[in-house]
């Protein structure tokens, strides 16, 4: 099953900024909304980012993200120890009728 | 406040069953389509099966389809997957989760704690 492409770590210096990007394809990212999920470890998903940039209200503003045709990118500013984490993008394939997870990327703040 | 809270997952020998369940509450659970994502030891996120909201609808992920099914029990704000001819790949924390009304967009806005199906013999 195909997956949606992440690179697999990340990281940044308190206070700068970092973005993570997620590569899909014409029927998965071109076609429907993406969304972001923040993990840390030991704990369950928690949902960051819906329909390709809207925040939950949990999440603080230094949180965006965006997409633009087939890939979508989370962009985290002011970066913070609390923001280490596993970020998974996802969305729907219609191709295949699947929900496809990114791999995963693993935040480091230095 | 909503609550999602899974049950069911333990250790099991290659080949047998399990049923897990997932109650929630706190929510109109009848609107909302329901999927189960699961974590295999030290990796990714695993989409497995979604439900939409009244049962008519399902998709599998290829990894399990034939052998996991997934259900839906409205009246007791239940979501179950049974999970037939269990593989040691099959090993992992398996999250319930809410999904919205349309449940194509996959945002996941409620997840369990999980529950560890463990496959060995």
């Amino acid at each position: 099953q195909s997956v949606l492409i992440q690179p697999p770590s990340a990281s940044g210096a308190p206070g700068q900024r970092v973005t993570i990007s997620c590569s899909g394809g014409s029927s998965n990212i071109g076609r429907n909304t993406v969304t972001w999920y923040q993990q840390v470890p030991g704990a369950a998903p928690k949902l960051l980012i819906y329909s390709n940039y809207q925040r939950t209200s949990r999440v603080p503003d230094r949180f965006s993200a965006s997409k633009s045709g087939t890939s979508a990118s989370l962009a985290i500013s002011g970066l913070q120890s609390a923001d280490e984490a596993d970020y998974y993008c996802a969305a729907w394939d219609d191709s295949l009728n699947t929900v496809l997870f990114g791999g995963g990327t693993k935040l480091t703040v230095l | 406040q909503v609550q999602v809270v899974e049950s069911g997952g333990g250790v099991v020998q290659p080949g047998r069953s399990l049923r897990l369940s997932c109650e929630v509450s706190g929510l109109m659970f009848s609107a909302y389509g329901m999927f189960w994502v699961r974590q295999a030891p030290g990796k990714g996120l695993e989409w497995v099966a979604v439900i939409s909201h009244d049962g008519g609808e399902t998709y599998y992920a290829d990894s399990i389809k034939g052998r996991f099914t997934i259900s839906r029990d409205n009246s007791k704000n239940t979501l179950h997957l049974h999970m037939n001819s269990l593989r040691l790949e099959d090993t992992a924390i398996y999250y319930c989760a809410k999904g919205p009304g349309t449940f194509r967009l996959v945002s996941l806005d409620y997840w369990g704690q999980g529950t560890l199906v463990t496959v060995s013999s």
